[in-house]
């Protein structure tokens, strides 16, 4: 079974740009996470989806950060402009449902400059 | 305030050597519980998880945790660590109601000598 894929694994920007993260979940998984994961810090989940609704997005800076998930598969976050404390891994998770077991990406590493 | 905290930033341990990560938690209700390993590079790997039931959880290459309802603790614990054990490790719960969010601790780093 392929797992959660995450596309590109490495980012480099400069303040102000914008950037975009793509993650495919495991096939049959209803539930996408985005988490953010700070040097030195574990990940903080940013937004939840349940097939293309969001469950919570409590902690997504809403001001810059944009996630969507158009047809309950794929899902991109976007950062627009980026600041330099946004520099992080990115991880998407998916569960086959609401409250099962969470499977993580290899994330994608962003440093912005 | 709710948290998880995870006491030990940095672990070195001899290859051999038994291992204890230490978790607490401070949530009302006794919360879902998990451990996640994570080596460079690499995802989060989830290595054991505790529901409910009997309070020493078993879980892959060899780890085992603990419950402790009164500590509010969920140590982690390895009989004997092998060089490939070097990663950081996450306790992370999800609070009860807590729709799947996982709420992570800073996490421990350890380091295995030969």
């Amino acid at each position: 079974e392929a797992g959660v894929a995450q596309s590109p694994r490495y980012k480099i920007i400069e303040k102000r740009q914008s950037v975009a993260f793509w993650c495919n979940p495991i096939s049959g998984h209803a539930t996408l996470y985005w988490y953010q994961q700070i040097l030195g810090q574990g990940p903080k989940l940013l937004i939840q989806f349940q097939n293309n609704g969001v469950v919570d997005d409590s902690q997504l800076p809403k001001d810059r950060f944009s996630a969507e998930r158009l047809k309950g598969v794929d899902s991109t976050l976007k950062i627009q402009p980026a600041k330099l404390e946004d520099s992080a891994v990115y991880l998407c998770a998916s569960s086959l449902e609401l409250q099962e077991t969470q499977y993580f990406g290899p994330g994608t590493r962003l440093l912005v400059l | 305030a709710q948290s998880v905290t995870q006491p030990d930033i940095h672990i070195t341990v001899s290859e051999g050597a038994s291992l204890e990560l230490r978790c607490n938690y401070s949530y009302g209700a006794t919360p879902y519980l998990f451990w996640y390993v994570q080596s460079p590079g690499q995802g989060l790997q989830l290595l054991l998880k505790y529901f409910s039931g009997d309070t020493l959880v078993q879980g892959i290459k060899g780890f085992e945790a603990e419950f402790k309802r009164s500590q509010s603790s969920f140590n982690l614990r390895k009989p004997s660590v092998h060089w490939s054990d070097a990663a950081e490790y996450f306790c992370a719960v999800v609070p009860s109601g807590g729709y799947n969010k996982l709420i992570f601790g800073a996490g421990t780093r350890l380091a295995v000598h030969p």
